[in-house]
């Protein structure tokens, strides 16, 4: 089945610095999602990209839809405290209709 | 706009108990999905629901694993028996329901914690 690998596995980062993340698959994509994790909540969404090559900002975050169609990153700038979390790329697979794959996370720890 | 709710929030059961999960979607949202997420790992679909009927659902365990969404709305995800494996996080997601494309977004509720001891 479809496989994301998604890096790094966990970040822990100085407060103002900024945030680079990615998801990587052999399988090609329709839909590339970032979706961000509290605990004890569900994954809310961030930022959502529909077209390769697509760029996205949302705020002080930024995502690419790679032009392969096989990987996209998100970007964090200027870090604050809040943005702590666990941060899943999920992506539509080509063949599978709207169904998501998840990748298994990046968890952000950000030292103020 | 109300989220998707779900109850409980928490269950602690033993093995080979049985366990219920109930999920209430946005209202209007066609699709319904529940997903496992086990500690460390990305969420994982279970099954997906077009209404009442099931699109998707491959990866459930139907030997122990059951779900329904009777009249097309509210939903609830049964484990009978439990095993120690299936302690994890029930994640319970809605979308507009639109062909696979821009705009079908899942909103995703809470989650219930299971932990089987």
């Amino acid at each position: 089945g479809q496989q994301l690998n998604q890096s790094p596995q966990s970040m822990f980062i100085q407060e103002g610095e900024d945030v680079s993340m990615n998801c990587t698959s052999s399988s090609i994509f329709n839909t590339w999602l970032w979706y961000k994790q509290d605990p004890g909540e569900g994954p809310v969404l961030l930022i959502a990209l529909y077209k390769a090559g697509e760029l996205t900002s949302n705020g002080r975050l930024t995502a690419q839809f790679g032009i392969t169609r096989k990987d996209s990153f998100l970007n964090i700038s200027a870090s604050i405290p809040s943005d702590v979390g666990i941060y899943f790329c999920a992506g539509q697979p080509m063949e599978y209709g709207n169904k998501l794959v998840f990748g298994a996370g990046t968890i952000l720890r950000v030292k103020s | 706009e109300a989220g998707v709710a779900q109850s409980p929030r928490y269950k602690i059961i033993e093995k080979r108990q049985s366990v219920a999960f109930w999920c209430n979607p946005i209202s209007g949202h066609a699709t319904l999905y529940w997903y496992q997420q086990i500690l460390g790992q990305g969420p994982k679909l279970l099954i997906q629901f077009q209404n009442n009927g099931v699109v998707d659902d491959s990866q459930l365990p139907k030997d122990r694993f059951s779900a329904e969404r009777l009249k097309g709305v509210d939903s609830t995800l049964k484990i009978q028996p439990a095993k120690l494996e299936d302690s994890a996080v029930y994640l319970c997601a809605s979308s507009l329901g639109i062909l696979a494309g821009e705009g079908d977004t899942q909103y995703f509720g809470p989650g219930t914690r299971l932990t089987v001891l």
